[in-house]
């Protein structure tokens, strides 16, 4: 299956400063990607689509000047927390699909994910 | 939009017992169904799917089972294994375009050795 990266694993930063997080296709280019937020024991909870060469789509109650989407090529988007806070500690994953990925052109495949840990 | 519902939330089976999921979409447009497996801290990967033009799947120990009128889908796990504990999510989504899937709460399914 295909390959979707994601750096850093693991990041620990004090309340107000801003957290960068790559989501990267290692072997297809992916024209959409998908941002997720899941906390302990529970589901995935979609962010926002994110869209090469244009702006992201952000999921209702999801605040897009928080949680600023990059799609700059069509293998890399990028999530950045800006002033992260407590309650912004979560696991982050990313996901990208489609054809090209060599699925069935729906199928998703999901980075490792981020663990964000804000102090 | 479309809705899905999982259960049970936690399935607790002895090794060697079958284990079943069950899920159910709100949307009769949906046409594509997988099913994800989560180990702790690690990354949903993909196990099954299956689509609204067949009724069933089966990959050596896993299977998935379709229902379009009453909009329901399954997973068996038989002969399980600890290696098998895991959180298991279900999905229903469109195919073509910009698709979405909606996932489910997710099962922790817990195989006793």
């Amino acid at each position: 299956g295909a390959v979707v990266s994601q750096h850093p694993s693991r990041v620990i930063c004090k309340s107000g400063t801003s957290v960068k997080i790559e989501c990267r296709s290692l072997d297809f280019q992916a024209t959409t990607m998908f941002w997720y937020r899941q906390f302990p024991k529970q589901s995935l909870m979609l962010m926002a689509t994110s869209n090469e060469g244009s702006k992201a789509t952000y999921e209702q109650g999801v605040e897009k000047d928080k949680f600023l989407i990059n799609h700059a090529s069509l293998t890399l988007s990028t999530l950045t927390v800006t002033s992260a806070h407590p309650e912004d500690s979560s696991f982050y994953i990313c996901s990208a699909g489609g054809s090209l990925a060599g699925g069935t052109g729906d199928t998703q495949y999901f980075g490792p994910g981020t663990r964000l840990t804000v102090l | 939009g479309e809705n899905v519902e999982q259960h049970p939330s936690t399935l607790s089976v002895q090794e060697g017992d079958s284990a079943v999921i069950k899920c159910t979409y709100s949307d009769s447009a949906s046409n594509y169904f997988p099913w994800y497996k989560q180990e702790l801290g690690k990354r949903p990967q993909l196990i099954i799917d299956i689509r609204s033009n067949v009724g069933e799947k089966k990959d050596q120990r896993i299977a998935v089972t379709l229902n379009k009128t009453a909009k329901h889908f399954s997973l068996h796990i038989t002969e399980t294994q600890p290696e098998d504990s895991a959180v298991y999510f279900c999905a229903a989504s469109k195919t073509g375009g910009s698709y979405i899937p909606t996932f489910g709460r997710g099962t922790s399914l817990i195989v006793h050795p």
